[in-house]
């Protein structure tokens, strides 16, 4: 069935380095997003990509979809302690449907 | 709008023992969604509707049920408890035109 790999599974970084989290797709996605879950939280969405080669920005994360829509990264410049948390990636089961197929997650954490 | 709730926040079962899982949306969602959460393995998709009195399995529906009598309220069902139902409970919703999930704060089942 279809699968959502997600790369890599923890990341340790430094305050103020930067941080990318990988996912790839074993079929083409009509749309792809991005959630985040704070420790002890749920997920919250972020952004929904939908073309292809799409860039989005949202202050110091940068979301960006591939030309073949079968992976994207999320990249974070200068992390921040806030930014402590997993990162999922997600995309629809079937094109047009709202069934959801997440990623495993990243797990960021940031030494201060 | 409380969004999407869940109840109850924590819960301990003993194995056999069956219980059901609360979650009610108060945006008039048309798409709700059940998923469970292991570490390692992101968000797996139990049970899922796109409408009152329509659901669909997902990825792991042995063990649950679910049923949508109203728009509001998905209740997941498990008839007899197994340690490896041990997990957190998600419950997502979602708008007709869109394929941002709103997630609840979770339920965390231990199954003794």
């Amino acid at each position: 069935g279809q699968q959502v790999m997600q790369i890599p599974q923890y990341q340790h970084v430094q305050e103020g380095e930067d941080f990318t989290t990988y996912c790839n797709s074993s079929t083409t996605l009509s749309n792809i997003q991005w959630y985040k879950q704070r420790p002890g939280g749920h997920p919250v969405f972020l952004i929904q990509l939908v073309k292809s080669g799409e860039v989005k920005k949202q202050k110091r994360l940068t979301f960006q979809f591939g030309e073949a829509k079968k992976n994207s990264s999320l990249h974070i410049t200068a992390t921040q302690t806030t930014d402590v948390g997993t990162y999922f990636c997600a995309g629809p089961r079937v094109q047009g449907a709202q069934k959801l197929v997440f990623g495993q997650g990243t797990r960021l954490t940031i030494n201060p | 709008n409380a969004g999407v709730t869940q109840t109850p926040k924590f819960q301990v079962l003993k194995t056999g023992q069956s219980m059901t899982l609360q979650c009610a949306q108060d945006m008039n969602h048309e798409y709700m969604s059940w998923y469970r959460q292991d570490p390692g393995m992101g968000l797996r998709l139990i049970h899922y509707s796109v409408g009152a009195g329509i659901t669909d399995q997902g990825e792991v529906p042995n063990g649950y049920n679910v049923s949508r009598s109203t728009t509001e309220d998905f209740p997941l069902r498990l008839l007899s408890a197994a340690p490896s139902q041990t997990s957190v409970y998600f419950c997502a919703s979602t708008h007709g035109s869109s394929y941002e999930q709103y997630f609840g704060p979770g339920t965390r089942l231990t199954v003794t």
